[in-house]
């Protein structure tokens, strides 16, 4: 069993649907939870970070995270065709934050 | 500032041959990461240094990667001899600070095949 798991979908939408993503984890050191973006041939970039449990909202996108489920969400809403990319969640440790694991990506397409 | 710097790009390669990519952190930043990803293993952090010293190389699959951070703006990680199993895009990240939620910032990835 992988450390993260994370559908790697295709998911295709229609433009202004509402994105779900996810990943489960099975290490209960993970504090930090982060998602990242990655378009085609690009390196990843920063969406969203949070610490321990709960929710975080930045715009358009909302971070979930239940430690005691290890089931991290992110959601988007009314999603863009430009918001077509590959989401990477990743995660840390409290006593090693730079060494984070990261989940396959999961493949979004959203459609005009 | 230019962000993270990789070259090559692209490098393609044949079996047994060295393979040398580099690696401009951004400026002032004190740690610098070198990722693969691949489709089989996705992104895999292989070894990351602090102030140009390595922390952790637990991540380095074998004896023929090595990776070296002579100053504070350059760094390298070779692959010797390369076989077609490194095929891979090989990432190099900076990040400024321990704080966890600092963020690595990416590179643009050079592209490795080996024939």
């Amino acid at each position: 069993q992988k450390e993260v798991e994370q559908d790697p979908g295709p998911l295709s939408v229609p433009e202004g649907a509402i994105v779900s993503l996810n990943c489960t984890y099975s290490n209960s050191a993970f504090q930090y939870f982060m998602w990242y973006r990655q378009y085609s041939r690009k390196g990843p970039e920063l969406l969203m970070y949070t610490y321990s449990s709960g929710n975080k909202e930045d715009g358009r996108f909302t971070a979930q995270v239940d430690k005691s489920s290890k089931y991290i969400s992110l959601f988007i809403r009314d999603s863009q065709p430009s918001d077509s990319a590959t989401y990477l969640c990743a995660m840390s440790a409290l006593d090693n934050n730079n060494d984070m694991r990261f989940g396959a990506g999961t493949r979004l397409t959203v459609k005009p | 500032d230019a962000g993270v710097i990789q070259s090559p790009r692209h490098e393609v390669t044949e079996m047994g041959q060295e393979v040398t990519l580099r690696c401009k952190p951004i400026s002032g930043h004190d740690y610098l990461f070198w990722y693969r990803q691949t489709m089989m293993r996705g992104l895999e952090l292989l070894i990351y240094f602090n102030n140009n010293v390595p922390i952790d190389d637990s991540g380095m699959p074998e004896d023929r990667f090595s990776a070296k951070m002579p100053n504070a703006s350059f760094s390298t990680l070779k692959i010797q001899p390369s076989e077609p199993r490194d095929s891979a895009v090989y990432f190099c990240a900076s990040k400024l600070g321990l704080a966890p939620d600092n963020e690595q910032f990416f590179g643009p990835g050079t592209r490795l095949t080996v024939l």
